[in-house]
Parts: C-alpha cells; structure tokens; sequence
C-alpha cells in the first residue's frame, strides 16, 4: 500500500527542546516537501528537497531543519529558536521529474503542541 | 514570486445550491493551478488542475473550474453541493518553469447543510 507515513500523529513539546517529526514514503518520488498548516493561515512551505542530499528553504524556514539522506525519508527538526511551533505538520511528496505540474501526495500529519 | 488569495474564509450553502469559490493569483508570467480538498479527517488531496490548453477544467465530484487569464482567477465551481462536500478548500499555484513549489491559498471552508 504505498503512500506517505508521518509520525507522531500528536507530538508535544517542551520549551528550550527540540523535536523531530517523521516522513517515510514508498512511492519513488523525488522531490519531497514540509508545510505548515494553522488555522485560517492555509499551508506555508517550510522546506523541500527535489533530490537526495540537496534541500531548499521555503517561505518560513527559520527556526527549523532538515536532511534528506535517503530518497524515502525527509525529517523535520523544530527546533528552539521556532518560536511558535504549534501547529499542524504536512509532509507531501511528488514525482519530481516535472515537478511543477506534478500533484501533491500528502501524509495525515502530525499536530505540535508546545507543553 | 506567486502569492493566492482566496476571499471567502467560511461559506454556507444548502445541499444542492450552486457553489462558486474565488481564487486569484499574482504572478506575472505563466503558471499551473490546482485546487485541493481537505476532507474532515483525511488528506488533502488533489480536485483538480490546469497547466494550458481549454481554460475550463473538470475534476472529481463534478467539481470544475474556469481559468481567465486576464483576472488571474481560477473559480471553482459546483452546479449543486452534497453533504458530502463540507470540506477545506485550498487554490495553489506554482510557476510553469523548473520545479517550483506550490503556493496555497489560506483556504476556504464549506459548510453544506441538510
């Protein structure tokens, strides 16, 4: 069944922690990415990577980080100097070969809550 | 760089009535449109989309949208919403070069009554 897992569902964090959020797909894609999604705000790019070991800031990168060290794989640290992490995590991928008309396959996403 | 906007934050409807949701993009050159749909509890996923060719495009669920160039608008539209449709709604756009990412819209929820 192939798809995109994302893990925790729910991930609580504590203040001055950092914590990273999973993305594993088995569909071959190339180019994966990481938006953020707060109420009435829409999704936000975070990062994305088109290629293994080669990634690129989005519109709000700061405060976070990523490596893509595997083609299936595509973690997300939040790490302290994100202010304001609460919010829902997306990771989605795409076939990457035309990557601007390719959709989106998004995961369920993992909701960050600071404790 | 690309920037939607979708002006209805919140829009109730009867099942049955006609929907019509309003996206427009800024971007001067020449892009690909996609409306996305987040139902309750599941991934968000892909409605429809438009790279070139007839401006009126059909998706799943009967939905379809109109590309006018000269309003940089990309409508969705439904001629009778279900129950079923009570959904998020969210207009992307992305350049029609290289591989940029897509740019969302802040969405637009829909509520279909009984």
């Amino acid at each position: 069944d192939g798809g995109i897992t994302q893990s925790p569902k729910y991930l609580f964090r504590k203040e001055g922690q950092n914590v990273t959020l999973s993305c594993e797909q088995n569909l071959n894609h190339d180019a994966m990415y990481w938006y953020r999604q707060d109420p009435g705000q829409g999704l936000r790019l975070i990062y994305y990577s088109q290629i293994v070991n080669d990634f690129q800031k989005g519109d709000i990168a700061e405060g976070y980080s990523v490596s893509r060290e595997k083609k299936e794989s595509f973690p997300l640290t939040v790490t302290s100097a994100q202010k304001n992490p609460t919010a829902f995590y997306l990771c989605a991928s795409s076939i990457g070969a035309e990557g601007s008309r390719e959709k989106l396959f998004f995961g369920s996403g993992t909701q960050l809550s600071v404790l | 760089a690309q920037s939607v906007s979708q002006h209805n934050h919140h829009v109730i409807l009867s099942e049955a009535a006609s929907l019509e949701l309003g996206c427009n993009y800024s971007y001067g050159g020449t892009v690909n449109l996609f409306w996305y749909v987040q139902y309750p509890g599941q991934h968000l996923q892909l409605l429809l989309k438009y790279f070139s060719g007839d401006p009126l495009v059909k998706g799943i669920k009967g939905f379809e949208a109109e590309f006018i160039k000269s309003k940089f608008s990309f409508n969705l539209r439904k001629p009778s919403v279900q129950w079923s449709d009570t959904a998020e709604y969210f207009c992307a756009v992305n350049a029609n070069s290289g591989n940029t990412p897509l740019v969302f819209g802040k969405g637009t929820r829909l509520s279909v009554i009984a």
